[in-house]
């Protein structure tokens, strides 16, 4: 089974306005961090949020939030007001604290920001 | 925060040789580091794990005498392409975890991507 699902291939947002990337998990560790990378055109990975399978609280940064339902196993990335330069592929990640600490990445949704 | 080096960016060699990369811890010190490849729009696909002062651990289907791994240090670990073929042409990324973050977040390189001409 996929641990992590982007069911997304492409979204399209306006700038300035708000978007939200799905991603499901599927784990049985009670113990295991959810992570949200962009990656540019250039390749690099660049961290932008983390939730802890404990924390109580929806983590943020910034212009980034990540809505944390852990009961339905979702960790949906919230980015608002878009800009341009948020154009990239934005991936999902999971790992799983007790059984390996591997990560597990989605297949990515593809955000571009329409002027 | 954390900062960790990937070098060279971009490599083009030809059928046949060998090409080594090397991903650096540059602020704290990484006992594992990660290697993952690439395909065009497609997600990372973990290779290996590497563990400082111990052999690698690779994933199923990975040849290990194809893609050596040496993590000799806790800043330094290398991937080395052997016999580069063209159907090894991707893009490799590397990952340490920074023991002092409070949820062990993980930093990546900026990438490699190989050609095999």
């Amino acid at each position: 089974a996929q641990k992590i699902t982007q069911t997304q291939p492409g979204m399209f947002v306006q700038e300035k306005e708000a978007v939200t990337l799905d991603c499901t998990y599927d784990t049985s560790d009670p113990s295991y961090g959810l992570f949200w990378y962009k990656q540019p055109s250039s390749g690099e990975m660049i961290f932008l949020i983390y939730q802890g399978s404990y924390d109580q609280q929806n983590a943020t940064e910034g212009r980034y939030s990540l809505n944390f339902q852990k009961a339905r196993k979702s960790a949906n990335l919230v980015i608002s007001a878009s800009q341009l330069g948020d154009s990239a592929m934005y991936f999902c990640a999971m790992r799983e604290y007790i059984t390996g600490n591997q990560f597990y990445f989605g297949t990515g949704t593809s955000l571009t920001v329409i002027p | 925060g954390a900062v960790v080096s990937q070098h060279p960016s971009r490599v083009i060699c030809k059928s046949g040789t060998s090409v080594k990369i090397e991903c650096r811890s540059l602020d704290f010190q990484a006992t594992t580091m990660f290697w993952y490849r690439q395909f065009p729009k497609q997600s990372l696909m973990l290779m290996a794990t590497s563990n400082e002062g111990s052999k690698a651990t690779y994933e199923q289907g990975v040849e290990k005498d194809k893609f050596l791994i040496n993590h000799a240090s806790l800043t330094l670990s290398t991937l080395t392409v052997t016999s580069a073929h063209p159907e090894d042409s991707s893009f490799y990324i590397c990952s340490a975890r920074d023991p002092r973050g409070a949820e062990a977040e993980a930093f990546f390189g900026q990438g490699t991507r190989l050609t095999v001409v």
